[in-house]
């Protein structure tokens, strides 16, 4: 069926350390793979999206990287601030009429 | 700049009671989502919609019901509310962009308790 597993479910790191998040998807046609930010008390709200035919996408700070073989994809912040802290939410395309499949979230900490 | 508004932030409904959320999005999306959030959960999706009268069942749809008879509205009713729909419920809206991008607008989310 259509699932999406996130792991880990909480996380805390240090100020300026990294962070990582995991996401593995069931459907082996899925193509697209946004990550959503939510902070306290907020919307969700886009932060980055990669689609199948690439196998990394950068933007500042943050990182999204896909293997599609294994069928998962990873969350990448680097030099992380408290600022960064809040819930982040994998998802996956299910069909093309942008059915999204999110994953359970993580909340991430970042301790100054 | 894409605009979703949610009818209320705030939502006490007695056990019972029939129970309307409405969504409206301003940016002329023919994808509309609604969602509930719970803790360790994450969002999961009960409805959404294609287009205007359309709708399809999403994972959690068991005690709701949808209804879009105009584009930018899409409302979620709860026929006979119960103590478990007691949660935060975000709607969204998208479209695909040219390039196969699908991103999801979310509305400010509408805490519903039910006593």
């Amino acid at each position: 069926g259509e699932n999406v597993e996130q792991h880990p479910s909480t996380l805390s790191v240090q100020e300026g350390d990294s962070a990582v998040i995991k996401c593995t998807y069931s459907d082996s046609a899925s193509n697209y793979f946004p990550w959503y930010k939510q902070e306290l008390g907020k919307r969700p709200q886009l932060i980055i999206d990669i689609r199948s035919n690439v196998g990394e996408k950068k933007d500042q700070r943050i990182a999204v990287t896909l293997n599609k073989t294994a069928k998962h994809f990873s969350l990448h912040i680097t030099e992380t601030q408290p600022e960064d802290s809040a819930v982040y939410f994998c998802a996956a395309l299910y069909n093309q009429g942008g059915k999204l499949i999110f994953g359970q979230g993580t909340e991430l900490s970042v301790k100054p | 700049d894409v605009k979703v508004t949610q009818s209320s932030r705030y939502l006490v409904k007695r056990t019972g009671e029939k129970v309307f959320l409405e969504c409206v999005q301003d940016m002329d999306h023919e994808n509309m989502f609604w969602y509930r959030q719970d803790p360790g959960l994450g969002l999961r999706l009960i409805y959404f919609s294609y287009d205007v009268k359309m709708k399809e069942k999403g994972d959690i749809p068991e005690g709701y019901s949808v209804s879009r008879e105009k584009k930018e509205r899409f409302s979620l009713i709860l026929e006979s509310a119960s103590t478990n729909q007691t949660s935060m419920y975000l709607c969204a809206s998208s479209f695909p962009t040219l390039q196969g991008h699908y991103e999801q607008y979310f509305g400010p989310g509408t805490r519903l308790t039910v006593t």
